[in-house]
């Protein structure tokens, strides 16, 4: 069985803080991949960045960046200098082979000016 | 813009109403899936296409049926739904089942009342 853990349900911040927001994930397959979706208002779900299970250098892109750590099951992402249109749900996720995607329950980041 | 496209945006509907939600991808991807995800909850598997065959069914309600006419399009038709059905439904696609990310669309609004 899989499953994700993202414990902060809201997190506040005012513009410029950096912010990471936690993911845990459980899984018994060796080969797996995580990903990270951002919600805004709007409605869809913006795929952010892929990670499979062999590759744990932490990536950056931008602002956004991703701490893999296979030791603590773990799958952070840290916004830095954070922006009002940073504002949404980010979901984190998992998936192993054919299986399912399966996401965590959110988090909602409002970043205020 | 969102590489997956779905109509309407939003809809109202009467429990006796049948109308049907639209989906097109012009990305050469081979499954696509249905999504319902309700307020401040995360998005929940309904249906799975893979190569124009429904390959999952997340035991669904038959008032679902969902239809795949062809690669790049994926319908589902709505009949006698009940309030609780209302929700944002969200239509994906990807390159294959497997560990490829998920691209979603904007997604229906709908409202059943």
């Amino acid at each position: 069985a899989q499953k994700v853990t993202q414990a902060q349900t809201e997190i506040s911040v005012v513009e410029k803080e950096d912010v990471t927001l936690d993911c845990v994930y459980e899984t018994r397959d060796t080969t797996y991949y995580l990903f990270w979706y951002k919600q805004p208002p709007s409605g869809e779900l913006v795929f952010l960045i892929r990670r499979n299970s062999f590759d744990e250098q932490n990536e950056i892109s931008g602002r956004y960046s991703w701490n893999f750590q296979k030791s603590t099951s773990s799958f952070n992402f840290t916004i830095t200098a954070s922006q009002v249109v940073d504002s949404a749900v980010y979901f984190c996720a998992l998936n192993s082979g054919y299986s399912t995607l399966t996401f965590g329950k959110g988090t909602m980041l409002l970043v205020s000016p | 813009d969102t590489e997956v496209t779905q109509t309407p945006k939003h809809l109202v509907m009467g429990m006796t109403n049948k109308k049907s939600l639209k989906c097109e991808q012009h990305m050469g991807h081979r499954a696509m899936y249905w999504y319902k995800q309700k307020a401040k909850k995360p998005p929940e598997l309904m249906f799975v296409y893979s190569y124009e065959k429904l390959s999952i069914n997340e035991s669904v309600p038959s008032r679902f049926s969902p239809e795949c006419p062809n690669s790049s399009l994926l319908n589902l038709h709505l009949h006698a739904l009940q309030p609780e059905d209302s929700a944002l439904y969200l239509c994906a696609s990807s390159q294959d089942r497997g560990s490829t990310p998920l691209h979603f669309g904007n997604g229906t609004r709908l409202t059943v009342t």
